[in-house]
């Protein structure tokens, strides 16, 4: 099983800044198979970005995704309030089980 | 109106059993993969399992394989989440979500596109 580990556990940032969300994984994959979720209190998550670097339909171009091998980033370029939330990678491989990082808490400074 | 539709909020005794459904609605459920995850309160998301509407095979995480069952109706589109004796520990909040994906030359992306609301059960005696 593929364990992610995401970090910063929390990141305080002010509207407007560069948000930089970090997700390793404990052995090589493929690019293909990493997507980032958000998560807002109260609800569901959502699809960010898939493919490590495709957004999902519907997400802002602020949110890009970068990365490769075992290291992959989440980039916010300039918060908006709406963007404050948890952010979780996960790696969805062709065998399960499709695991999630434990998340990054963004939130406002 | 492409959804998943999940069954209300539960509240259990420890031992009891339970079924929870999420309902697929405008689009084609035997062509997606949907997954069961679930969130402890306060904590991050894990991913319980996974099915194919209509075919037999069914992959569960180690961490819940024994603990629940995953099954699927295709003629009502929907997917059930079940236990037979809940315990105090399986309190917590399961969604399930639609796994879609595409093969290009680059490769093949898979992602969860698409989420229900959540069912929130709580097992307290």
């Amino acid at each position: 099983e593929i364990v992610l580990t995401q970090s910063p556990g929390t990141l305080s940032l002010s509207p407007g800044e560069r948000a930089t969300l970090s997700c390793r994984t404990s052995q090589s994959v493929s690019s293909s198979d990493l997507a980032w979720y958000q998560q807002k209190p109260g609800q569901a998550p959502r699809l960010l970005i898939y493919g490590a670097s495709s957004r999902a339909t519907g997400i802002p171009d602020r949110f890009s995704g970068s990365g490769s091998g075992t290291d992959f980033t989440l980039t916010i370029s300039r918060l908006e309030p709406e963007d404050f939330a948890v952010f979780y990678c996960q790696h969805c491989g062709s065998s399960p089980p499709h695991t999630f990082g434990q998340g990054t808490k963004l939130e406002i400074q | 109106e492409v959804q998943l539709v999940q069954s209300g909020p539960e509240v259990k005794k420890p031992g009891e059993s339970l079924k929870i459904s999420c309902k697929a609605s405008g689009y084609s459920f035997t062509d997606y993969r949907i997954v069961w995850v679930r969130q402890m309160p306060g904590k991050g998301l894990e991913w319980m399992g996974i099915i194919q509407p209509g075919d037999p095979d069914i992959r569960y995480s180690p961490s819940f394989q024994g603990q629940v069952t995953i099954s699927a109706d295709k003629s009502i589109s929907t997917a059930f989440l079940q236990w037979r004796s809940l315990k105090a520990s399986d309190s917590a909040m399961f969604y399930c979500a639609r796994r879609d994906g595409y093969c290009s030359r680059s490769g093949c992306y898979r992602y969860f596109d698409l989420w229900g609301r959540g069912t929130l059960v709580t097992v307290s005696s």
